[in-house]
């Protein structure tokens, strides 16, 4: 079975700072999927990046980029920059890459922006 | 709209009740999953439907709970006899590829059920 953990259940950050939110996980597959979503107050999941395991590089998506250490089960999350509309949940989320594609999910991180 | 749409948005019920909660996936997504988000919790996979495949409803907490996909389109997760356990945040997402292919799934707003 897979876990995720999410260390980190608040942080909180001054507008244009930078902040890295924490992310480990536990699986003995080799290929797979990581994945962060953020739940803003309307409750809506919202895809901000995802990494397949089989790729050496980092993902990145605008101000959010990801370091991924695959032999440390690491997946951290960077945020440059951090706007207001950062304020959200985030979750971790893990995807086996065979059979059933569902998510397994971090109890989540509580993501602050402060003006 | 083009996103994953459920109804209602909020539910509030007595324990023991039934309830029926709704999920319309985008349209063409041939897989939809629910998950469950309790409070203070991430979110718990409960059952997921591929196609004319059989459900895999490995991650339904017990037997009151059931879920049906009409069309290979709109699905309903049921719970019968509801118990104040019950109360969660229920999401529901979908992706276009099935069993073997990775996609990225899409949520919908979910359903706040609260059973008193």
């Amino acid at each position: 079975a897979q876990t995720v953990t999410q260390s980190q259940p608040e942080m909180s950050v001054q507008e244009a700072e930078t902040v890295t939110l924490s992310c480990t996980y536990d699986t003995s597959e080799s290929n797979y999927y990581l994945f962060w979503y953020k739940q803003p107050p309307s409750r809506q999941m919202i895809l901000v990046i995802r990494q397949e395991a089989y790729k050496q590089q980092n993902a990145t998506e605008n101000r959010f980029s990801v370091n991924f250490q695959k032999a440390a089960k690491s997946f951290s999350l960077k945020i440059s920059d951090s706007q207001l509309g950062d304020t959200a949940m985030y979750f971790c989320a893990f995807m086996i890459n065979f059979g059933n594609e569902k998510l397994t999910f971090g109890t989540g991180t509580r993501l602050t922006i402060i003006p | 709209g083009a996103g994953v749409s459920q109804s209602p948005s909020n539910k509030v019920t007595e324990k023991g009740k039934d309830v029926e909660l709704r999920c319309d996936p985008i349209s063409g997504h041939t897989a939809l999953y629910w998950y469950r988000q309790s409070l203070g919790q991430g979110l718990e996979f409960l059952i997921y439907f591929q196609g004319n495949s059989a459900p895999d409803k490995s991650g339904l907490p017990s037997d009151r709970f059931s879920a049906e996909r009409t069309g290979g389109s709109v699905s309903t997760l049921t719970i019968q006899r509801t118990q104040q356990e019950d109360s969660a945040v229920y999401l529901c997402a979908s992706t276009t590829v099935g069993r073997g292919l990775q996609e990225t799934q899409y949520f919908g707003p979910g359903t706040r059920l609260l059973v008193l």
